[in-house]
């Protein structure tokens, strides 16, 4: 199965833009590329999803690179109520697979 | 309630006892989804749902049984439970769009914590 490799944790001030790296080196071509976060003793949230372009959305901005082995979860401007875990994902095959997440604090 | 629901919201059972734990989602998507996880891990696959009455395995669906008569409702029962089988137990449902099948966002419900002594 297509696996990714995120930091474990990542810190982060207030008000400042955040930019949390992952790396998709087994994905394929077929294969999205998904974001969600999980806040404390939650579901995960989805964030964004991209297959080549980067995308915006209200939540965040994805930056993948030309070569897709990895891409950039982008939050503007981080708050504390995005403290969370966040997971990138290879999308394909009609199933998920989530790592273990970077964990996300941010510092007031 | 409008969205996806998962019940009980915590439930304590003994080992060798069937546990179903329930999901249900009144969005009428199509894909549904059943997954663990445990202290200190991301999500694990168990078992899937293209439509009613197909479901498919995930990463981890030894122990577990699904059944989905309705599109709306996807139960997981635990046959005969084991300690290593405590988890907490997410949900999650996904429209299915022609020409696009999965690639959609999930919506996961609030989970359920099981715990077997």
């Amino acid at each position: 199965d297509a696996k990714t490799t995120q930091p474990n944790s990542m810190e982060s001030n207030e008000e400042e833009p955040v930019h949390l790296p992952c790396n998709h080196s087994t994905i394929s071509g077929t294969d999205y590329i998904h974001w969600y976060r999980q806040l404390p003793s939650q579901g995960p949230e989805y964030v964004i999803h991209g297959l080549t372009s980067n995308v915006n959305n209200r939540m965040a901005s994805l930056a993948i690179a030309e070569d897709r082995k990895s891409s950039t979860l982008i939050l503007h401007r981080a708050t504390l109520r995005d403290a969370a875990v966040y997971y990138c994902l290879n999308f394909g095959n009609e199933k998920l697979t989530f790592g273990t997440g970077t964990r996300l604090t941010i510092i007031p | 309630d409008a969205g996806i629901t998962q019940s009980p919201r915590y439930k304590i059972t003994e080992t060798g006892r069937q546990v179903t734990l329930m999901c249900h989602q009144t969005w009428s998507h199509s894909y549904m989804f059943w997954y663990r996880q445990d202290l200190g891990h991301g999500l694990r696959l168990i078992y899937y749902s293209a439509a009613a009455d197909i479901t498919d395995k995930g990463e981890v669906p030894d122990g577990y049984v699904v059944s989905r008569s309705k599109t709306e409702n996807f139960p997981l029962t635990l046959e005969s439970a084991t300690r290593s089988q405590t988890s907490v137990y997410f949900c999650a449902s996904s429209e299915s769009i022609p020409g696009l099948a999965v690639y959609n966002e999930q919506f996961f419900g609030p989970g359920t914590r099981l715990t077997v002594l």
